[in-house]
């Protein structure tokens, strides 16, 4: 079945650092494929979501490409802020299997220290 | 704001007894996903629902049941609760069709003791 790999925490970063956390999946079509962040005691938000191969997702100074090659959805961003601080889950759902539902990583902690 | 609303925000309860969870979808949504957040099990999906109707399953236990009604707000029945059961319990929306993006509730905690 399904599966994403993400890349263990808690991840510890001083503002302004280069962030990378590492997402690698399994799936047996053409998934798409999400960053959600989950800031304290909230819900989870969409931040950025890829649906083909070679396509790169950003929002909020955050990017993702879809490598089909590497199956990797690696999230990267330039220089981190303190109020970047959260849980970030990777996830995928394979449409072409008519599959809606979101198939999470186990999520990586982010603190960013000012 | 997702425009997802979830009632209530925290439930405390016993064992074997039984709870309902409510979930109002964005407007004009018409598929609602039911997810469990735990400290072992992660993120999982429970049971999809679109348009009133049944669309996918997940690992959702026999004790535990949804529903869609008319007027597209869903609720999730977990009955003969187990200490076990203590998680976050979100709802996503979505329109269902076209891009398929799914929109968090602020989740319900529940905590069985």
């Amino acid at each position: 079945g399904d599966s994403v790999t993400q890349m263990e925490g808690p991840v510890t970063l001083s503002e302004e650092a280069f962030l990378t956390i590492n997402c690698t999946y399994t799936a047996t079509g053409y998934p798409s494929l999400f960053w959600y962040v989950q800031y304290p005691g909230e819900g989870l938000q969409l931040l950025l979501k890829a649906t083909k191969a070679d396509d790169k997702g950003s929002n909020k100074g955050f990017e993702a490409t879809y490598r089909k090659e590497t199956t990797s959805f690696h999230l990267e961003k330039g220089s981190v802020q303190v109020s970047d601080s959260a849980v970030y889950f990777c996830a995928l759902s394979d449409l072409h299997f008519g599959n809606e539902k979101l198939t999470f990583g186990t999520g990586t902690r982010l603190t960013i220290i000012p | 704001d997702s425009g997802v609303t979830q009632t209530p925000k925290h439930l405390i309860t016993a064992t074997g007894q039984r709870v309902t969870l409510r979930c109002s979808p964005r407007s004009g949504d018409l598929s609602v996903y039911w997810y469990q957040q735990s400290l072992d099990q992660g993120l999982q999906f429970l049971i999809q629902y679109y348009n009133g109707e049944e669309r996918a399953k997940g690992n959702i236990l026999e004790r535990f049941s949804a529903q869609q009604f008319p007027d597209l707000h869903s609720e999730l029945n977990l009955s003969s609760l187990e200490l076990g059961d203590s998680a976050l319990y979100f709802c996503a929306s979505s329109s269902g069709t076209v891009n398929y993006e799914q929109y968090f509730g602020p989740g319900t905690r529940l905590t069985v003791t």
